[in-house]
């Protein structure tokens, strides 16, 4: 098993482009979300979904899109890019029965100029 | 919303005992988890409370008490590699609230 695998783990975008960020379980798990972490903070999660074609705003969803076509993977889209999503990204997933236990991907270092 | 509290630094000789409190206030509460982060690393996880009580996972043990809203990672026999952040996390149904994180350094 690969885990939680996302693609790419840097990237530097200017001001205003878009790019999808890639992520992608093999676990079955049933729930993936996406979080930022930012310098001296936790993670903050962005979007969640709880299956294939369910998808919902977490804490800080603006700027930000998602779509979950298959169980397997769950990108995010940066819209127009501004220098305060400069950030570190985690993908997550985990199965229902998991309890509190989510595994995340290695992270993608986000800059934006 | 949620709203978690941790202490932002700790820091601890090898061999010691070290405790991180977490206490928060949550709209909806499932359960309390605990995360471990190295420099440049993803969170794994270490532990999860649902109901009160201890749970003991090898050199870590976890707390807590949903009357108090206060919960807590205890991490014995500290190790060099143990040096990291900890991040207390409270679920929500599926969704995870994170704390802001408490970075245990430990000193040889």
């Amino acid at each position: 098993n690969a885990g939680v695998t996302q693609t790419p783990k840097f990237q530097v975008l200017k001001t205003g482009q878009s790019m999808t960020l890639q992520c992608a379980q093999d676990m079955n798990h049933e729930y993936m979300s996406w979080y930022r972490q930012d310098p001296g903070m936790g993670l903050r999660l962005i979007h969640y979904s709880v299956g294939a074609g369910i998808t919902d705003q977490g804490e800080v969803p603006n700027g930000y899109n998602v779509s979950r076509s298959t169980t397997e993977d769950f990108p995010l889209r940066l819209l127009s890019a501004a220098p305060s999503q400069t950030s570190v990204y985690f993908c997550a997933s985990s199965s229902f029965s998991g309890g509190g236990s989510q595994f995340f991907g290695p992270g993608t270092r986000l800059t934006v100029l | 919303g949620q709203s978690l509290e941790q202490p932002s630094e700790v820091t601890a000789v090898e061999g010691a005992i070290v405790q991180i409190n977490c206490t928060y206030q949550t709209s909806g509460f499932y359960g309390l988890s605990w995360y471990q982060q190295h420099d440049g690393g993803a969170p794994t996880f270490l532990s999860y409370n649902g109901l009160d009580g201890l749970e003991e996972t090898g050199r870590f043990s976890s707390f807590l008490s949903r009357s108090d809203s206060y919960g807590y990672l205890l991490l014995q026999e500290l190790q060099m590699k143990d040096s990291a952040s900890y991040f207390c996390a409270v679920r929500d149904d599926y969704k995870l609230s994170f704390g802001a994180g408490t970075t245990v350094t430990v000193r040889a």
